[in-house]
């Protein structure tokens, strides 16, 4: 039973290109985030959703859109990509805001 | 802005050593404070958390203290084991209500049979 997944696991494309990503949980949970991992292994958060509306939004590139259809999904589409997003992005999810947040296992992104 | 700093970036132990990892958080708001394991190729996964209104917690191997006063909080590991090799990272929730964790920068913690 997995908790939290992504798809999809890896994903290699070019340079302009637009691309998503989907994530789904079934633990029940409220809340669901977006992290960036680079190459250093910093984790940063991008979003968060509480019940489906945006409650945090960090200094991304508003080419960065997250969606979320409904309290179980949270996608983040990528638009124009460039060689700098290249990083490891990890979705995942949490009963509510300061809770126990937990993690898919992430999509490999690379950008060339 | 916020920050949580992380010591050592790495850690070499020998099988059945403790390993010690240290924390320090600028938000005095802050509440919640977890710690996280993460293995190659994998997404971090929880492994003991604690809140502001408890100085100490304990699981098994694994143990956490936190000083409010202070602003830091600590992961022992007793008994390492070659399996506890990973990356651990310490986070502390921003102020408010929003859930917003920051992260330290990791540790590698490399046990030597």
């Amino acid at each position: 039973d997995t908790a939290v997944s992504q798809t999809p696991k890896y994903l290699v494309t070019q340079m302009g290109n637009d691309k998503s990503i989907k994530c789904e949980q079934n633990l029940g949970h409220d809340t669901m985030y977006w992290y960036k991992q680079d190459s250093k292994k910093f984790l940063k958060i991008m979003f968060s959703y509480n019940n489906k509306e945006l409650i945090i939004n960090e200094t991304v590139p508003n080419r960065f859109s997250p969606k979320s259809p409904d309290k179980a999904h949270l996608n983040l589409h990528i638009n124009s990509l460039e060689l700098g997003d290249s990083a490891v992005y990890f979705c995942a999810s949490s009963q509510g805001p300061v809770q126990t947040q937990y993690f898919g296992p992430g999509t490999r992104l690379l950008v060339l | 802005g916020e920050n949580v700093e992380q010591h050592p970036s790495t850690l070499s132990v020998q099988e059945g050593d403790s390993a010690v990892i240290k924390c320090t958080y600028s938000d005095s708001a802050s509440n919640y404070f977890p710690w996280y394991k993460q293995e190659l190729g994998k997404g971090p996964q929880l492994i003991i958390d604690i809140r502001s209104n408890v100085g100490e917690k304990k699981d098994q191997r694994i143990a956490v203290t936190l000083n409010k006063t202070a602003k830091h909080f600590s992961l022992h590991i007793t008994e390492t084991q070659p399996e506890d090799s990973a990356v651990y990272f310490c986070a502390a929730s921003l102020g408010g209500s929003q859930g917003n964790l920051i992260f330290g920068k990791g540790t590698k913690l490399s046990v030597k049979p």
